[in-house]
Parts: C-alpha cells; structure tokens; sequence
C-alpha cells in the first residue's frame, strides 16, 4: 500500500513564507500532487512534480525529491485567504491501473 | 461550462438504507474517483473506473457499489452494509492523458444517516 506524512497543522504570518513537507512510502511511484481544500469546499489542483527539482507556480512552489520519496510545498508572500487545508498526493502504479492517494492534510492557518 | 456536478448536496437517510449518490461530468475525462472524507482526515479513495463499463477497488470499498454505464456518469451507492456511512463523499475526474492526472472535483454531497 501507500503512506504519506504531512504534519498536520501550521500556523504562519501573513506576508511570510512557509513550507508543508510530505514525505511518502510507495512503489509503482509516478508523481506527487498538492491540493488546496479550504472548509467546506472541494479540492483544487495546485501543483505536480514527476521529476526531482522544483516547480514554481506564481506565488506557490513545490519540489520533489525521489530518491527521498519527500516533496514540500512553498507558500510565498502568505495571504490571509490561503488559510486551508493542503493535501499531497501520490500518484501510483496499480495493477494495470493508476491511483491516486492523498495524505491526511495540513491545515494551514494564517494569522495577521 | 465544464466540470462536475454533484447532487444533492446534504442527504439524510435512515440507517439500513441504501442510498445513490450522483456525480456527472462533462469534461469528457475517462477516469473518474470517488472519495470519502472524514473531519480532519484526508481523502480516502472508495472506487475509480478508467474506461465505461470497468472500475476498480479503492482502499475502503467495502460496503459501496459503484457502475459506470456512461462515460459521464459514475453513480456511487452506500449500501446498508457500510458501517458508519456519515461523511463528506467527493466525486473526481481526470483525464489520462498528459502529465499531472489532474483530478477535478464536484462541490460534494454531505450523508448523514441516522
């Protein structure tokens, strides 16, 4: 099966920067994704990394370390709207199928 | 405009009834997710289907039955046998073609049975 770690809140000033690490178990591994949940809502895609490194998306960022299994997502220049919750996800190999399985979430609370 | 719909939003039921859920799409993705969602949990995946007529077990399928007769349509039923069957249940969609997979998701529909 899969595994993913991600803590399970944070708490960062508005204006401020944070990072939300994941660090996961799996095999047939093909990508890591971040979602953002805000209460009440459904998920929205932020990001995808299949290759080590980082991408960058505007002001949110996310890296990939496969050889780790870890992968974070950076939150520059924090607003007060991007208090949510935010879930990696792996994408994984499964017979002759793919599946994605999230992890718990973080919940991020911006304070000003 | 594109994307899922879900109906209906808030569903009450008695225990020991089967209930459906709906979810279409009109993004013209072949694969399509149901997940469950507990407060404070994550999201875990019930049933997906790659290609009309075919689905597979997610990772706490038991107690849900799922068909895909359409390629827009991929209904999700929660049977009596379902233990504790109240929670936050969301449909995705995704094409499988690309890179990311991306999943979109319907706004939800929230059961509590009693």
């Amino acid at each position: 099966g899969q595994s993913l770690e991600q803590p399970s809140e944070v708490t960062a000033v508005e204006g401020a920067i944070v990072q939300i690490n994941c660090t996961y178990q799996t095999s047939g591994f093909y990508g890591l994704s971040w979602y953002q949940q805000h209460d009440g809502g459904a998920p929205t895609f932020l990001s995808y990394n299949a290759l080590d490194g980082l991408e960058e998306t505007g002001r949110f960022s996310s890296f990939l370390s496969r050889s780790d299994s870890y992968g974070y997502l950076l939150l520059q220049e924090l607003q007060m709207k991007d208090s949510a919750s935010y879930f990696c996800a792996v994408r994984v190999r499964s017979g002759g199928y793919q599946k994605v399985t999230f992890g718990i979430g973080t919940k991020l609370q911006v304070i000003p | 405009d594109g994307g899922i719909t879900q109906s209906p939003k808030y569903l009450f039921r008695k225990e020991g009834q089967n209930v459906t859920l709906s979810c279409e799409q009109n993004l013209n993705h072949d694969a399509m997710y149901w997940y469950r969602q507990d407060p404070g949990q994550g999201l875990r995946l019930i049933y997906y289907s790659q290609i009309v007529n075919d689905f597979q077990k997610g990772d706490i399928a038991e107690g849900y039955s799922v068909s895909r007769e359409k390629k827009e349509s991929f209904p999700l039923t929660v049977t009596s046998a379902q233990k504790n069957p109240t929670a936050f249940y969301l449909c995705a969609s995704s094409t499988l073609a690309g890179v990311s997979y991306e999943q979109y998701f319907g706004p939800g529909t929230r059961l509590t049975v009693t």
